[in-house]
């Protein structure tokens, strides 16, 4: 079984600083796709960045970028240069390649709240 | 990427009442994923839908209380049957896109 993990609840960041976002995960299969959502107050879930299993480099996405550490089981996303916009909770999320049913495990997520 | 449409956007019900969440997306899928997110928490898979068969329920969801139709490559409706207040959740339905996975808007639920 597939298990994602948030350990920070809750995050405050000031405005124009850096902020990690914790996730670690465990599967034993070998290939899988690690994810990060935004889920404003709004309630709609915006894609953010996306991690494949053989990916040998860290993905980034504009002021996104994920830390992947393959052998600790971790994918913490960064966000550089934050802003109020990004005050939102974050969800990590796995998904396993299989034969069919390729859902989505997600973590508890964690709520940031970006202060001026 | 896929646009994902879902109607109704909120409603409130009264407990007992059933209410249907269409999901229209902008291109063809070959599978659609149904979420639900209670209060304050993550999200739970309910069940997925391919077009021309039964739904496949995760654990702890069953047919008779979520029935979906997946009638086309676009289309798909969930139905939240003989509502209690803890049916009181935002909704989403979700697509494959390439190597990742897009959302709907959510239907935010309340059941009175």
């Amino acid at each position: 079984a597939q298990k994602i993990t948030q350990t920070q609840p809750g995050m405050f960041v000031q405005e124009k600083e850096a902020v990690t976002l914790d996730c670690t995960y465990d599967t034993s299969d070998p290939s899988y796709g690690l994810f990060w959502y935004k889920q404003p107050s709004s309630g709609e879930m915006i894609f953010l960045i996306y991690q494949g299993s053989y990916d040998q480099q860290n993905a980034t996405e504009g002021r996104y970028s994920l830390n992947f550490q393959k052998a600790r089981k971790s994918a913490n996303l960064v966000i550089s240069a934050s802003q109020l916009g990004d005050s939102a909770m974050y969800f990590c999320a796995m998904r396993v390649v299989k034969a069919a049913g390729n859902k989505l495990t997600f973590g508890g997520g964690t709520r940031v709240l970006v202060k001026p | 990427s896929a646009v994902i449409s879902q109607k109704p956007s909120r409603d409130i019900c009264q407990r007992g009442t059933s209410l249907t969440i269409q999901c229209q997306v902008d291109s063809q899928v070959t599978m659609m994923f149904w979420y639900r997110q209670q209060p304050g928490q993550s999200l739970t898979l309910i069940a997925t839908a391919n077009q021309g068969s039964e739904a496949t329920y995760e654990s702890g969801f069953v047919i008779d209380k979520f029935p979906i139709s997946r009638p086309n490559l676009t289309f798909s409706t969930l139905t939240v049957s003989n509502m209690s207040p803890e049916d009181s959740s935002i909704y989403l339905c979700s697509v494959e896109g390439g190597y990742t996975q897009y959302f709907g808007p959510g239907t935010r639920l309340t059941v009175l």
